[in-house]
Formats: structure tokens, C-alpha cells, sequence
């Protein structure tokens, strides 16, 4: 069975910063490239960051740009989002998902979801 | 194009057939994927490929392309269809992203 378990999310004051994973189990995890996605509350869906799977092609959605690093560990079988200088509009939640083909257009597992919420 | 537009709401009689839209110049070049999210759950993908089902989606899901116009389609509507549904493509404009459209609530009455 595929699955993406995710940790990492919680309360954090504005400038701070917070480390969410995703730890991947019934998959080659290599294999694929990964994302990130949240969802603001009441809100749709938004696309953060996409990594290779060799990490060396990265992208960033502008709203995060400089602010958040995406980054994963094959031999841990996880994906990682390091986020700095968190803003009350990051609070949502953050779901990792496999690229399916790779190309930013498919995304077909997904983590439980985890909750970041930037307030003072 | 950076955008894809979709009805924020729509309802369907239980039984009965419905189609979502979602609209986007991207479209045209890119393949829509879809996918239907239940409250307090994550999304889950319907549709990939403009017209493939995963494993374990029902075949009364089914999905379509006309121009820069991609279709989700349910036909016979079950309660447990009652979702948001999102639309899914990505960005032509020379940035690599991906895009989502605003997301369509739907209602089975």
C-alpha cells in the first residue's frame, strides 16, 4: 500500500520557521519527482514547490520564493519544506504529493495533510 | 496562461448526470487532471490525462476536451459524489508550475 505519512506541522509565530516531512513507504520513492501543495482555510488548492528526483531541478511558486526549500532524502525515503520567515498568509495546510509523470501536471498520491498556522 | 476557471458551485440531482468545466488557455496545450476532495480529507485524483481513471475510480467518472475547455462528468450522481473538485493543468507562460483552478462545490440533492 502507498503511502505518504507527513509530520511537522503546528503554531508558529510570524518571522519564524517550521520543518514539515513526508515520509514515503509502497513506492519507489527515487524514482519520481515530489511537491508541495497547500490549502489556505475555506480556500483551494495551491501548488508551493517541486523537486527532482535527483534534486538537482527545483521550482518555487513566487509567493514562497526565498523563503521556502524544498529538499528530499532518497536513502529516508522523504521529502522535506524548510520554511523561513513564515507570514500569517502561509497558514493552511500542506499536503506532499508524487508527480506522477514528472511534468507539474499530475499529481496521484497524496500525505494525510499538515496543519501550519502563522498567528502571534 | 497562469489561470483556470471553474464554477464555484453546482448542484445535481442524485442519479442524475453532471458536467464541471474548467477553462484555461493551458488547456490547450497540457492535459487536465482532476481531483474531488472531501471535507477534512486530501485531495484524491479522479481524472489524469484529460480521460484516465486510476485504479479504483468509478467508471461513472469520465473526463473530456473541447478547445481550452476540460470537463469532469459524472454520470448517475451518488451522494457520496458530494465533493470539491478540483481541475489541474500547468502554467504556458514560461514558468514551470503547476496550476489549480478555484475549485467547484458539489451538491447532490
Amino acid at each position: 500500500e502507498v503511502q505518504l505519512v507527513q509530520s511537522g506541522g503546528g503554531l508558529v509565530q510570524p518571522g519564524g520557521s517550521l520543518r514539515l516531512s513526508c515520509e514515503a513507504s509502497g513506492l519507489t520513492f527515487t524514482g519520481y519527482r515530489m511537491n508541495w501543495v497547500r490549502q489556505a482555510p475555506g480556500k483551494g488548492l495551491e501548488w508551493v514547490a517541486h523537486i527532482s528526483s535527483s534534486s538537482s531541478t527545483i521550482y518555487y511558486a513566487d509567493s514562497v520564493k526565498g523563503r521556502f526549500t524544498i529538499s528530499r532524502d532518497n536513502a529516508k525515503n522523504s521529502l522535506y519544506l524548510q520554511m523561513n520567515n513564515l507570514r500569517v498568509e502561509d497558514t493552511a495546510i500542506y499536503y506532499c504529493a508524487r508527480d506522477y509523470y514528472g511534468d507539474l501536471n499530475c499529481f496521484d498520491y497524496w500525505g494525510q495533510g499538515a496543519l501550519v498556522t502563522v498567528s502571534s | 496562461s497562469s489561470e483556470l476557471a471553474q464554477d464555484p458551485a453546482l448542484s445535481v440531482a442524485l442519479g442524475q448526470t453532471v458536467s464541471i468545466t474548467c477553462q484555461g488557455g493551458s488547456l490547450r496545450h497540457y492535459p487536465a487532471s482532476w481531483y474531488q476532495q472531501k471535507p477534512g480529507q486530501a485531495p484524491l485524483l479522479v481524472i489524469y490525462d484529460q480521460d484516465n481513471r486510476p485504479s479504483g475510480i468509478p467508471d461513472r467518472f469520465s473526463g473530456s476536451r473541447s478547445g481550452t475547455t476540460a470537463s469532469l462528468t459524472i454520470a448517475g450522481a451518488q451522494a457520496e459524489d458530494e465533493a470539491d473538485y478540483y481541475c489541474q493543468s500547468r502554467d504556458t507562460s514560461g514558468y514551470q508550475t503547476a496550476i489549480f483552478g478555484g475549485g467547484t462545490k458539489l451538491t447532490v440533492l
